[in-house]
């Protein structure tokens, strides 16, 4: 199957400083791009969808200016948690859907604890 | 969203034949049915996806009830690598409009493989 890879895989970082992590379609362009939350022991929580070029589409409940997400190419978007506070540290996800494609491809996942 | 039902949790013997069930009443003519399970602080995997045809693939085999109110995935001979969470979800195709295009995470089955 087609390759995702979320950087970085793991990251501590100071309560108030900003965190960026990049999410990359190695072998396809991915029109569209989906990033997720979890907490221990639960399922995954879709945070927004972000189609490449066009502002991303939050669910009900997300932060818009705390969750950044940019989608400006075909294989690359990032997600930037900024003014990090120790509630945010959770197992963030990413997945990508190419054009015409139904099925999704997923990053390993980014594991953000706020100290 | 379209929801699924599956159960919580289930178990197998190595080398055993699994049918893991999912719920699906409300699915409408355009929802494929998807499966992707999730290995512990990993990302989700992709397994197998269908429309209205059984499907079959190197991991398992879906199938799917003619009336698609319901779909089984099958994983024909359990090993202890299957041990993960399962989750059956419904998404539209890219073009077919709705939320249904998103990737909407129930809570899953989780399958263990007893040695």
């Amino acid at each position: 199957g087609a390759v995702v890879s979320q950087h970085p895989s793991w990251v501590i970082c100071k309560s108030g400083t900003s965190v960026k992590i990049e999410c990359r379609s190695l072998d396809f362009q991915a029109t569209t791009m989906f990033w997720y939350r979890q907490f221990p022991k639960q399922s995954l929580m879709l945070m927004a969808t972000s189609n490449e070029g066009s502002k991303a589409t939050y669910e009900q409940g997300v932060e818009k200016d705390k969750f950044l997400i940019n989608h400006a190419s075909l294989t690359l978007s990032t997600l930037t948690v900024t003014s990090a506070h120790p509630e945010d540290s959770s197992f963030y996800i990413c997945s990508a859907r190419g054009p015409g494609d139904t099925e999704a491809f997923f990053g390993q996942g980014t594991r953000l604890t706020v100290v | 969203d379209a929801k699924t039902t599956q159960p919580n949790s289930m178990e197998s013997n190595e080398e055993e034949p699994v049918h893991l069930p999912c719920n699906h009443s409300t699915i409408s003519g355009t929802d494929y049915i998807h499966w992707y399970r999730q290995l512990p602080s990993q990302g989700p995997e992709y397994v197998i996806h269908g429309l209205t045809s059984n499907v079959n693939n190197r991991m398992a085999s879906l199938a799917i009830a003619e009336d698609r109110k319901s779909s089984t995935l099958i994983l024909h001979r359990a090993t202890l690598r299957d041990a993960a969470v399962y989750y059956c979800i419904l998404m539209g195709g890219m073009y077919s409009g709705g939320s249904n295009y998103k990737l909407t995470f129930g809570k899953g089955t989780l399958l263990t493989v007893n040695p």
